[in-house]
């Protein structure tokens, strides 16, 4: 079963600012990585897929990178709605499915 | 536009049961793989079940295996998830979500807004 761990669990950034993200599968996952932004309240939002692909709508702020079992999701200039948790999934080996990270919540510093 | 409503949500008692409903628009609901997850309060994301397109395959956390039942319906474009044998711990609100892919691949696209479940006497 693969482990999906996430650094740090809560980052403090102020607006116009570039948030990085980290996030570690237990063994190599290839490139099949998504990373989910979920505000309260809300269900969760598809950002990057193939670990680095932006989803459709998702603005060129947000990146990632990585492959194997280190993965990176880049926010360029933190805008006010981007306070949020960010969930990243791998989606390469089951059992269990779509495994989650425990998320990092990005908060106002 | 891809739209996924769910329905159902509720208080149930320990060891009872309830059905979750998933009504989806927007797209060729038959043609995408489905899957429900789950997140407890104040906790982050489980994923409980999925069904294929096409086939129809299924595949349940071992959490959920034997107690739940995912199922579709795809003359009304809808998904369904059969809850019996309820705990505490099955307490959350749960998501319907889209797979990007027909088969069971968990790259999820579009969610709904999720119903709340609370199993509690």
């Amino acid at each position: 079963e693969i482990v999906m761990t996430q650094s740090p669990a809560t980052l403090s950034v102020s607006p116009g600012e570039r948030a990085t993200l980290s996030c570690r599968a237990s063994q190599s996952i290839s490139s099949n990585l998504a990373w989910y932004q979920q505000k309260p309240g809300q269900a969760p939002r598809l950002l990057i897929y193939g670990a680095s692909t932006r989803a459709t709508g998702i603005p060129a702020r947000f990146s990632g990178s990585g492959s194997g079992t280190e993965f990176t999701l880049a926010i360029s200039s933190l805008q006010s709605e981007d306070f949020a948790v960010y969930y990243c999934q791998q989606y390469n080996n089951w059992p269990p499915r779509g495994t989650f990270g425990p998320g990092t919540k990005v908060d106002i510093k | 536009e891809v739209q996924l409503l769910e329905s159902g949500g509720g208080l149930v008692q320990p060891e009872g049961s309830l059905r979750l409903s998933c009504a989806a628009s927007g797209f060729t609901f038959s043609s995408y793989a489905m899957s429900w997850v789950r997140q407890a309060p104040g906790k982050g994301l489980e994923w409980v079940a999925s069904i294929s397109g096409g086939s129809g395959s299924t595949d349940y956390a071992d959490s959920v295996k034997g107690r739940f039942t995912i199922s579709r319906d795809n003359s009304k474009n809808t998904l369904f998830l059969q809850m019996n044998s309820l705990r505490a711990e099955d307490t959350a609100v749960y998501y319907c979500a889209r797979d990007h892919f027909t088969a069971m691949v968990l790259l999820l696209d579009y969610w709904g807004q999720g119903a709340l479940i609370t199993v509690s006497s």
